[in-house]
């Protein structure tokens, strides 16, 4: 089945160490690609998103992704971690054609002090 | 300004009864998205507005499950004969629906359903 799948379920970092967060997804043809973050008690929101263009892309708060369509992967980045850090990671896909968002399990990433 | 709301937040209900989800998405956004977020699984696209245009329905698990989009903004998700396995947090979510599947979502705080 096609899905959108993020191994690491719970990642626990010391502050400062740098943070690699895997998604994979398995749909075929042009796709859009998004992390969306949802920190303790507040509501999902975006992180950054690929649609075109270069690869690599910044968003907020000093993370980065990489598309690398060859491998089907738009992993998350973060050279830094601090402890306002810790939430729950979500990858999504949206195909170009069709509505529908397609969302991984999500990764709870814990910064500890 | 004011972000997407949803309620009631928590929703406690006996199987077999329906119940109503609302969502008030934000003002002038014209997409409009329900997802289901059951324990330990990812988002669950359900249901998906545009405009005036026919919703895209073909994430609704069962007839039990419908939703309207009243006047283009308000939404209500309706659960009928609910089912133990119809817990689970309901998400809400709209976008400008400027720019289609790579607009930005803008998600409410959810309506955490659960049905004894």
């Amino acid at each position: 089945a096609q899905s959108v799948s993020q191994h690491n379920h719970h990642v626990i970092l010391s502050e400062a160490a740098s943070l690699e967060l895997g998604c994979n997804y398995s749909y075929g043809g042009t796709v859009n690609l998004f992390w969306y973050v949802q920190y303790p008690g507040q509501h999902l929101q975006l992180l950054l998103k690929y649609f075109s263009g270069d690869p690599l892309v910044k968003g907020i708060k000093g993370f980065e992704a990489e598309f690398i369509k060859s491998k089907f992967s738009f992993n998350l980045r973060k050279p830094s971690v601090q402890w306002s850090d810790t939430a729950e990671y979500f990858c999504a896909v949206s195909r170009r054609t069709g509505n529908q968002f397609y969302f991984g399990t999500g990764t709870s990433l814990t910064v500890i002090p | 300004g004011a972000g997407v709301s949803q309620s009631p937040s928590n929703k406690v209900t006996e199987k077999g009864k329906d119940v109503e989800l609302r969502c008030d998405p934000i003002s002038g956004h014209t997409a409009l998205y329900w997802y289901r977020q059951s324990l330990g699984q990812g988002l669950e696209f359900l249901i998906y507005f545009q405009g005036n245009s026919a919703p895209d329905k073909s994430g609704l698990p069962s007839d039990r499950f419908s939703a309207e989009r009243t006047g283009g903004s308000v939404s209500t998700l309706t659960i009928q004969r609910t089912q133990q396995e119809d817990s689970a947090v309901y998400l809400c979510a709209s976008s400008s629906g400027l720019a289609g599947v790579t607009d930005t979502q803008y998600f409410g705080p959810g309506t955490r359903l659960t049905v004894l």
